[in-house]
């Protein structure tokens, strides 16, 4: 198994510019999780989603934020237009049920500069 | 509502100190704990889990964590502390199977020489 992918690992991209960064989930993990990552904040949950359908997006900051799952295989995070505050890393993953029991797997990030 | 503290964002110890990062939750019913751990430039990585039974448990480079209700602690330890455990550790817990996942604030750990 070749555990959760993201892509990229690193953006650079510059204010206002629409970012995309993508997920493969375990196959077989039915939940998918999108973090993000601060200093100020620490970890933030941003959305998960449960058999490709969104479950809880109330930490999605704002509207430029959104995300999708089309298929048990591929999640997209979209930040349009993104904002110096949007730096950050970005973290997927998967599990098995929501409330941890399996473990959380996570992929390895993806590392955003805006500016 | 469930909550984790995290005492000290920061921690020092000697190479082959013991190690003690500490984890506080509060939860209304017996809760699932975790530790995990953040290397540099990487994602997290499950340490160890308590869930039911035994509650002392061990877990991956020789770390442990007991969970102790009646402090409604889960500190994590090791015996003697090495150079490549510095890394950021994360305390996490949850309410069971179908419930939402809270993460503690971090602990960054550093080994000294």
């Amino acid at each position: 198994d070749a555990g959760v992918i993201q892509s990229p690992r690193h953006e650079v991209t510059e204010m206002g510019q629409e970012v995309t960064l993508r997920c493969k989930p375990i196959s077989g993990h039915d939940y998918l999780f999108w973090y993000r990552q601060t200093m100020m904040r620490g970890l933030e949950l941003l959305i998960y989603f449960n058999n490709n359908v969104p479950i809880d997006d109330s930490g999605m900051p704002e509207d430029r934020f959104s995300a999708k799952m089309p298929n048990a295989s591929f999640s997209t995070l979209k930040i349009q237009p993104s904002e110096p505050r949007d730096s950050a890393v970005y973290f997927c993953a998967s599990s098995l049920d929501q409330g941890g029991y399996y473990g959380y797997t996570f992929g390895s990030g993806t590392r955003l500069t805006v500016v | 509502a469930q909550s984790v503290t995290q005492l000290g964002s920061h921690v020092s110890v000697s190479e082959g100190a013991l190690v003690l990062l500490r984890c506080n939750y509060s939860s209304s019913v017996p809760p699932y704990l975790f530790w995990y751990v953040q290397y540099p430039n990487q994602g997290l990585q499950l340490l160890l889990k308590y869930t039911t039974g035994a509650t002392l448990v061990k877990g991956i480079n020789g770390f442990e964590a007991e969970f102790k209700k009646s402090e409604t602690s889960f500190h994590l330890t090791k015996p003697s502390a090495h150079m490549s455990d510095a890394a950021e550790y994360f305390c996490a817990v949850s309410e069971g199977t179908g419930n939402q996942f809270y993460f503690g604030t971090g602990t960054s750990l550093t080994v000294i020489p």
